[in-house]
């Protein structure tokens, strides 16, 4: 499967746990982009990163959220002492080095359930 | 700050017939716009781009039309399927980033 890959696709924490997304981009794509959804909302920009660098995080809430794209490796999205309205599918999308048209292609989403 | 708005939460229409969704933007950096299709439980799905520098972009059985002035753009389906029953999300990229701003998105529902 050459697309997008995201793991886990659900996931149940308590509140209080750490919550781990990873996401695998598409072959030859070094730019990753996280964006949440929160049930009956649209999609919503979190952070954009390239491999070992955060080009932007200005979607990303201040505290107990963090994201890496390290050199080797899937990029996570770590979710500190989740809380209830921490409960959303969060989605990865890739591009190539440059994305002429702007396209993203993204993953099925990792469902959050917080407890 | 809404920069995308799509005003209008779903859309029914009748298999054959033309579906059309509209979004509204306020962003005057984009450059680019984009139509996602997402079904549920699955991640959204490009379906047809159009550059600013145009009006009207065609694929198939999707047209998107791009009113700069008004900034409004719109999708067109025709004839549209039961298999285009999907939540339809707006997005524009801005010049200076890569990012997507995605509007709210539009239920539409083809019915047999």
């Amino acid at each position: 499967n050459a697309g997008v890959m995201q793991n886990p696709r659900h996931l149940v924490r308590r509140r209080g746990q750490e919550a781990r997304l990873r996401c695998s981009p598409m072959k030859g794509h070094s730019h990753v982009y996280w964006y949440r959804q929160l049930p009956e909302e649209g999609l919503k920009f979190m952070v954009y990163l390239q491999k070992e660098n955060i080009i932007d995080e200005s979607g990303m809430p201040k505290e107990r959220f963090s994201a890496e794209f390290p050199k080797e490796g899937p990029s996570i999205l770590r979710i500190q002492q989740v809380v209830r309205g921490d409960s959303a599918a969060y989605f990865c999308a890739s591009s190539p080095t440059s994305a002429n048209t702007g396209e993203l292609f993204f993953g099925e989403g990792s469902r959050l359930t917080v407890l | 700050d809404q920069q995308v708005k799509q005003n209008s939460p779903s859309l029914s229409v009748q298999e054959g017939r033309i579906s059309i969704l509209n979004c509204d933007y306020t962003n005057s950096m984009f450059d680019y716009f984009l139509w996602y299709k997402k079904y549920p439980a699955e991640g959204p799905t490009f379906l047809i781009s159009i550059s600013s520098i145009k009006d009207k972009n065609e694929d198939g059985r999707f047209t998107v039309f791009l009113n700069k002035s008004a900034k409004h753009l719109s999708l067109h389906i025709v004839p549209s399927q039961p298999g285009d029953s999907a939540v339809y999300f707006c997005a524009g990229r801005e010049t200076s980033g890569s990012r997507l701003t995605f509007g709210e998105g539009t239920q539409l529902t083809v019915n047999p």
